[in-house]
């Protein structure tokens, strides 16, 4: 079993819509979660970081972390077309390093 | 204010030819990172430096070989290339292991 699975998608929506993204992780001792932005062609930017189960909110993306499912999502409100990129989910492990999901790609169309 | 930058962007290597990817950032991070990324396989590290004179293996580290060669310089060799080596090259850094990274734009390497 991987460490991190995302579903690749794509994921298309119309604009406006609300999107979901979600990760499942495997080992209930990570603790720190993160999401990257990655539009084509460029490199991950992070978008959101969070520690603790609940919901943490930036503007129109809503990041969530249920640890009794071991499930993260981030949500986005509103979505526009800039939105449109690969959305990465990262877990940072006990030693310190970063573990990546597989990315979902989301086109947001006009 | 350029953060990490790579070079080159893009390079066609003849397989069993040897390259260097550079990196270098400017935020004063102490660890750096070498991923490559694959359709379906996601961000893969090859190699990491957590802190300056120190490198430490990832996940797929054959093929590759890394050097520190300060704080802010992390460069990538392929000594012997490989078709099973074209991939997109990121590299990363962080203030510190398990902060969240910054990346570069990428290097877009292919291996006939």
């Amino acid at each position: 079993q991987k460490e991190v699975e995302q579903d690749p998608g794509p994921l298309s929506v119309p604009e406006g819509a609300i999107v979901s993204l979600n990760c499942t992780y495997s080992n209930s001792a990570f603790q720190y979660f993160m999401w990257y932005r990655q539009y084509s062609r460029k490199g991950p930017e992070l978008l959101m970081y969070t520690y603790s189960s609940g919901n943490k909110e930036d503007g129109r993306f809503t990041a969530q972390v249920d640890k009794s499912s071991k499930y993260i999502s981030l949500f986005i409100r509103d979505s526009q077309p800039s939105d449109s990129a690969t959305y990465l989910c990262a877990i940072r492990i006990n030693t310190g390093k970063l573990i990546f999901g597989q990315g979902t790609t989301l086109q947001v169309k006009p | 204010n350029a953060g990490v930058t790579q070079t080159p962007k893009f390079q066609v290597l003849k397989t069993g030819q040897s390259m260097t990817l550079q990196c270098a950032q400017d935020m004063n991070h102490n660890s750096m990172y070498w991923y490559r990324q694959d359709p379906g396989m996601g961000l893969r590290l090859i190699y990491y430096s957590a802190s300056e004179g120190t490198t430490d293996k990832g996940e797929v580290p054959n093929g590759y070989n890394v050097s520190r060669l300060n704080k802010r310089e992390f460069s990538l060799r392929l000594e012997s290339a490989a078709p099973s080596q074209t991939s997109v090259y990121f590299c990363a850094s962080s203030a510190n292991r398990g902060d969240g990274y910054t990346f570069g734009s990428g290097t877009r390497l292919t291996v006939v």
